[in-house]
């Protein structure tokens, strides 16, 4: 099972939106609406931000949004702030033997 | 609010056995309806699933390229669950977390993470 594909970075200025992309195949990704995102500040352990495609758990801002089509699955940060300078990892369920598998992980930029 | 720590030696040699324990605070795992999940990830690089155990049966869950060196178990007696990586080398070199899991992934918990080193 190979890892899910991400950018290595993205970047933008506060207030503006980014798109964090993740593509997979239509065994992961696009079988199953059950991708998560994470977010991992530098030496800290990662943060869910969205499960299950879209839904947010609580206490994470409305800023985070999540969507996919196909085989791909994308994170949203709109209203970009210092704070959301961080990576971000993408997770699918994978229904095989092997049954997560992680995204290449994007680190973001906030200019 | 549930906790998770992992425990275990931070330095072990090459062809040595990787043992780490994951303690849950906080609240009961049996008959949660969870899961705990390894992960790890090494220095610079992404986040590898390991492996999960589901709470309530000890059923276990294990990556293919990882399958036949890696045991996880639960004593939920203790609030423990565990990971064991035989046959170690410079490769499994890594930050390893556990975390609890409901079905189909969402890793809501997670341990603050362990670095563990292997020498040659």
């Amino acid at each position: 099972q190979s890892a899910l594909t991400q950018p290595a970075s993205v970047s933008g200025s506060p207030g503006q939106s980014i798109t964090i992309s993740c593509t997979g195949a239509s065994s992961d990704v696009g079988a199953y609406n059950y991708v998560s995102w994470y977010q991992q500040h530098p030496g800290k352990a990662p943060r869910l931000m969205i499960y299950g495609v879209s839904n947010r758990p609580s206490g994470v801002s409305d800023r985070f949004s999540g969507s996919k089509s196909g085989n791909t699955a994308s994170l949203t940060i709109s209203g970009l702030q210092p704070e959301d300078e961080a990576d971000y990892y993408c997770n699918s369920y994978t229904g095989s033997s092997t049954l997560y598998v992680f995204g290449t992980g994007t680190k973001v930029t906030v200019l | 609010q549930l906790q998770l720590q992992e425990s275990g030696p931070g330095l072990i040699e090459s062809s040595e056995t990787l043992s780490l324990t994951c303690t849950v605070s906080g609240g009961s795992i049996s008959s949660s309806g969870y899961y705990g999940g390894w992960i790890r990830q090494p220095p610079g690089k992404g986040l590898e699933w390991i492996g999960s155990v589901y709470f309530n049966t000890g059923s276990t869950y294990y990556n293919t390229s990882l399958k036949s060196r890696v045991t996880i178990s639960v004593d939920t007696s203790r609030s423990q669950f565990s990971l064991k990586l035989i046959s170690v080398t410079a490769a499994d070199t890594a930050v390893y977390y556990c975390a609890r899991h409901g079905d189909y992934g969402n890793y809501v918990q997670w341990g603050q993470g362990t670095l563990v080193t292997v020498s040659s």
